[in-house]
């Protein structure tokens, strides 16, 4: 079974700071891999994306992604907060067949001036 | 770009009630739905996937019977929540693909259910 693991529930950055969020997955074989921002009371939005190819993954809003299959890790990155990046950041796995979502349990970002 | 509207955005309903919701893929034709559950300040857990024209596939632990799942058209599913309770208070959000490779899945925006 497939599994996610985002070890930080809450991250606190200063605006300007980079910013890491870390997720470990569990997957007999090699996944898709998401990364999702929600607001408050919102739906998701799709961050990134890990099919195959370039391990280094470029997203929307200035996000990054490696993946690193020796480690089963799919960390997103971003060198410069602005204070609209606090939100609510969630790790997904995929299987390729069946495309069924597992979620980390999510890590929340705070932005502070 | 493709759209999933999730219809309504928030419903409130009495105890023992059913309600509705509506997942809408407006600009393509979508051949897979998933249902997912949240609970404040958790994370995302799928219910169940269905398939256009036949049945729903339900995660383990998910009543389907209480959980009533349509995907009778490649534009439109629904979930149904039967007999409601509190407990049943959630966020439900759907989302949506052509069921090839690769193709992209789109999200929709949620629906939140209070149950009183």
């Amino acid at each position: 079974a497939q599994s996610v693991t985002q070890p930080d529930i809450h991250i606190t950055v200063s605006e300007g700071a980079s910013l890491e969020l870390r997720c470990n997955y569990s997957y007999g074989a090699t996944p898709y891999l998401f990364w999702y921002v929600q607001s408050p009371g919102q739906g998701l939005q799709l961050l990134l994306k890990y099919f195959s190819g370039d391990t280094l993954v470029q997203g929307i809003k200035g996000f990054e992604a490696e993946f690193k299959r020796s480690q089963s890790s799919f960390n997103l990155r971003k060198p410069s907060v602005h204070w609209s990046d606090a939100a609510e950041y969630f790790c997904a796995v995929a299987s390729p067949n069946d495309y069924k979502l597992s979620f980390g349990a999510g890590t929340t970002v705070t932005v502070r001036a | 770009g493709a759209v999933v509207s999730q219809h309504p955005s928030w419903v409130i309903c009495k105890s023992g009630t059913s309600v509705k919701i509506e997942c809408r893929s407006l600009d393509f034709q979508a051949t897979t739905m998933f249902w997912y559950r949240q609970f404040p300040k958790q994370s995302l857990m799928l219910m169940a996937t269905s398939n256009e024209g036949s049945k729903a596939t339900y995660e383990q632990g998910v009543e389907k019977d209480k959980f009533l799942i349509n995907h009778a058209s490649l534009t439109l599913s629904t979930l149904t929540v039967t007999s409601a309770h509190p407990e049943d208070s959630s966020f439900y959000i759907c989302s949506a693909r052509v069921a090839l490779a690769d193709s992209p899945l789109h999200f929709g925006n949620g629906t939140r259910l209070t149950v009183t």
